[in-house]
């Protein structure tokens, strides 16, 4: 499968604990995006990347929020000292143009 | 107001109606518009780009009115396999590789 791939597909820890997700875009895509979306609602923006380069940061993304992409390939998301309103899927999406290719998604629970 | 407003439904119709949605969004800046579908618990993906001139894919039919900012997805002889969440998506501003601004959804199902 050549397609936008994400690990974990499911994450359940306890509140207060830190979390690490991972994606790997489609190879040649210089483009990365970070949506989160929880239920009955459309995906919401978090964070993009061109290359290496994270080019805009939402609002929705707290100081317990960081992204990296450090080789301009794959992406971490790392949440820490998790909150129960953290609950939701975490969603990746690479581009080389204008359509973006979203992954399969993190769903993560925070009991 | 939310960016991108789409009436969330449900719309429950027999196989082979006729249905549409609307959209409309807030940014006049807007370049690029987009109808994805989600199936429940899977990612989005792209349904069709939409033009201003409008355009067609099979029985899918997406309309696009700049001035009155509002998008629409026209689905004839609806199929069971239909059934999804329909999602309208714009850019935000006049870049079409930065973040993607979604409505809520539309759930529509399809009923035999």
């Amino acid at each position: 499968d050549t397609g936008v791939s994400q690990d974990p597909r499911h994450k359940i820890t306890k509140r207060g604990q830190n979390v690490t997700f991972r994606c790997d875009p489609i190879s040649e895509h210089n483009r990365l995006y970070w949506y989160r979306q929880t239920l009955g609602q459309g995906p919401e923006f978090l964070t993009y990347f061109q290359n290496e380069a994270q080019l805009e940061k939402s609002r929705l993304l707290s100081d317990r929020f960081s992204a990296e992409r450090p080789k301009g390939s794959f992406s971490t998301l790392e949440i820490q000292r998790t909150e129960q309103g953290d609950s939701a899927m975490y969603l990746c999406a690479s581009s080389l143009g204008s359509v973006r290719f979203f992954g399969p998604g993190t769903r993560l629970t925070v009991l | 107001r939310k960016e991108v407003e789409q009436d969330p439904g449900p719309f429950n119709v027999p196989e082979g109606a006729t249905v549409a949605f609307n959209c409309t969004y807030s940014n006049s800046a807007s370049q690029s518009f987009f109808w994805y579908r989600q199936d429940c618990r899977k990612e989005p993906k792209l349904l069709m780009s939409v033009y201003s001139s409008g355009n067609e894919d099979g029985r899918f039919t997406a309309q696009l009115n700049r001035a009155s900012q509002y998008i629409s997805l026209l689905i004839r002889d609806s199929k069971l396999s239909d059934s999804a969440t329909y999602l309208c998506v714009v850019t935000s501003g006049s870049s079409n590789t930065g973040k993607l601004i979604f409505g809520q959804g539309t759930t529509l199902q399809v009923k035999p």
